[in-house]
Order: structure tokens, then C-alpha cells, then sequence
């Protein structure tokens, strides 16, 4: 059984550019979740994705936008960058009738210059 | 809105010992689920410890277990035996009952050192 895996761990992007972050759930599960944790603070919940169409939304922007795959991988992707932005980005899978426990894979390190 | 508070930015343990590691929440709903993930500086979130909140029963792995009071919205994680490799951020979470559709809420998190 493969654990959730995430590309790139890192990557550098200067303000105004666009982001594609990737994911591939754990063996068996069909529904991934995308969290931003920035520097010294708990993860926030980004977007949900089910049966490949987004099934909650966390108080971001709609330059946060994301893709499921009928493998049930998905992207984050983020348009016109902001200092902000820089975070570490999570990617979680889960059944979506299951004990409610979320796993994670290691994290997508965004630096926006 | 769900929220979750750890109110303890910082603790230490010496090896060998036992820390508890505090948390409260804030919600309206009757059934829920609680847990306790930890973040080593690898950063990946991996799973310490389930609470139902229908069970009564505190949950316990190994040398971790949780005092779970509903009345008082409290769920706090006791770590025994304290290792060196218990030392991490530890981040308390809500999720609602509707688990297919409810995010995770996280606390701020508390950083553990384990002094030898």
C-alpha cells in the first residue's frame, strides 16, 4: 500500500506567477483534501475533492483552484502568486464515508519572492 | 464555526517522563471526532490518536492516550515514557460528524522537546 506522495517538496516562484502542485492519494482512497500551513501556524483547509468535483471550500480566493484525476490524483494550482502564498502546501486522502482520519503526505514548500 | 485552541506554544519532557499536552474546542454538534497528529520536522502530519465523541471510553495507543471531557470541550493528550523521537509539533484537530464532508480544524499546535 503506496502512502500519499507530493511533487515538488520545493520549489521557488517570484509574485505574479502561476503554481502547479501534485498529489497522489493513498491506495484505495477517493477523496483528497488540500491544506496551506503557513510558518508557525496550523494547517488551513483549502478545497476537497470527490468523484473529481470540489465538495467544500475553505476561505480562499478562486485563484486557488484544483483538479481531480479519475485515479483520484490531484493538483493545487495557484495563479498570479502573492508574497503571501508562501507556505507549505498538504495534501490528505481519506474515504469519503470513513472513520473521519485524514493521511498526509510530506508537503509542497512554496517560496514566493 | 469550529474552533480549536492549544493553549501551550511550548513544552519540554525529560526522556523517560510524561507531558500532557492540552487542548479545548469550540463546537455545537453532538458528534464529532477529535484527534492528535504529530509533525516532525519531516512534515509530514501523521496520526497519533482517534476520539469518537460518541464513545465515553478515552482513547489510548501505545504510550499515548487522550482525557476526553465532552462537557468542558476539552481533549488533552498524555505522552508517557517520553522518547527522544516523540519530539515534534503536535497539532489537536476537529472534524465534524458529516466526515465526508467536513474539513479538518487545526489548533496552532505545540512544539514538544524531549531533553535527554
Amino acid at each position: 500500500e503506496t502512502g500519499v506522495t507530493q511533487s515538488p517538496t520545493h520549489l521557488i516562484k517570484t509574485r505574479g506567477q502561476q503554481v502547479t502542485l501534485r498529489c497522489s492519494s493513498q491506495s484505495g482512497h477517493n477523496t483528497v483534501s488540500w491544506y496551506q500551513q503557513a510558518l508557525g501556524q496550523g494547517p488551513q483547509f483549502i478545497f476537497q475533492y470527490y468523484r473529481e468535483e470540489e465538495n467544500g471550500r475553505g476561505n480562499f480566493p478562486p485563484r486557488f483552484s484544483g483538479l481531480q484525476f479519475p485515479n483520484y490524483s490531484s493538483e493545487l494550482n495557484v495563479n498570479a502568486l502573492e508574497l503571501d502564498d508562501s507556505a507549505l502546501y498538504l495534501c490528505a486522502s481519506s474515504l469519503i464515508m470513513g472513520p473521519g482520519e485524514l493521511f498526509f503526505g510530506e508537503g509542497s514548500r512554496l517560496t514566493v519572492l | 464555526a469550529q474552533t480549536v485552541t492549544q493553549s501551550q506554544p511550548e513544552m519540554s519532557v525529560q526522556e523517560a517522563e510524561t507531558v500532557t499536552l492540552s487542548c479545548t474546542y469550540d463546537t455545537s454538534e453532538s458528534d464529532y471526532y477529535l484527534f492528535w497528529y504529530k509533525q516532525p520536522p519531516s512534515r509530514q502530519m501523521i496520526l497519533v490518536i482517534r476520539q469518537e465523541a460518541y464513545k465515553q471510553q478515552n482513547a489510548t495507543e501505545n504510550r499515548f492516550s487522550v482525557n476526553f471531557q465532552k462537557a468542558a470541550k476539552s481533549f488533552s493528550l498524555k505522552i508517557s515514557d517520553s522518547q527522544l523521537g516523540d519530539a515534534a509539533m503536535y497539532f489537536c484537530a476537529y472534524r465534524g460528524s458529516n466526515s465526508g464532508n467536513t474539513p479538518l480544524v487545526f489548533g496552532k499546535g505545540t512544539r514538544l522537546s524531549v531533553i535527554a
